[in-house]
């Protein structure tokens, strides 16, 4: 059974400083994604990592994979308030249905 | 073009009442899924649909949730005999495609059902 895990679960830190999200899963994916929550609202897609040492990046967020250490790491750089809500990995199976397993989210506030 | 829309946005109900959930994914997406997330939780995947059939349904958990997708666009998810753990709120995604090895594959979130359940 796929299973992920997010750590750490909540995070504070300010403004400016830079710190990362870790998301391990259980079993081999071929697909890894990041998503935004704010809060009573729906979910952001921000990236889609396809391959071993994907990186992306869109603007202070770089999202990276290592499909051997089943691990994505989503680094926030010179954090801003802006950023405060819950990120999410989700990940999907490697062959049948496509339906995404999520993380149990990391609520991340950004203090002035 | 128009995203993910999902009626009604709050829907507060009786234990042991019916309700209905409408999705409507973004025009010309076939693939179709269900989710439903609990406070401070991960979204749980429910069903998916490829088209008109439902190609997992895997995640309902137990025969009181139903979902149709009768002309392969617009969705609905049906919860017989409500109960006080089904207050969520309920998420649709539609994706272009769904097969194994798709490049993308990215699935587009509506903005949910919240459900109550008194």
């Amino acid at each position: 059974e796929l299973k992920v895990e997010q750590n750490p679960l909540f995070l504070s830190m300010q403004e400016g400083k830079n710190y990362t999200i870790y998301c391990n899963y259980s079993t081999t994916s071929d697909r890894l994604y990041w998503y935004r929550q704010d809060p009573g609202k729906s979910l952001e897609s921000l990236f889609v990592l396809l391959s071993n040492g994907a990186v992306k990046q869109e603007g202070r967020l770089m999202a990276s994979l290592d499909t051997k250490a089943r691990l994505s790491t989503l680094h926030i750089t010179a954090a801003v308030h802006d950023l405060s809500a819950t990120y999410f990995c989700a990940v999907a199976k490697i062959q049948g249905a496509q339906k995404l397993v999520f993380g149990q989210g990391t609520r991340l506030t950004i203090n002035p | 073009g128009a995203g993910v829309s999902q009626t009604p946005s709050n829907k507060v109900t009786e234990k042991g009442k019916y309700v209905e959930l409408r999705c409507d994914p973004i025009s010309g997406h076939t693939a179709l899924y269900w989710y439903r997330q609990s406070l401070g939780q991960g979204p749980e995947f429910l069903i998916y649909f490829q088209g008109t059939g439902a190609a997992d349904d895997s995640g309902l958990p137990n025969d009181r949730f139903f979902a149709v997708r009768p002309e392969g666009s617009v969705s609905t998810l049906k919860i017989q005999r409500t109960e006080r753990g089904d207050s969520a709120v309920y998420l649709c995604a539609s994706s272009l495609k769904s097969e194994p090895g798709l490049a993308r594959n990215e699935q587009f979130f509506g903005p949910g059902t919240r459900l109550t359940v008194l």
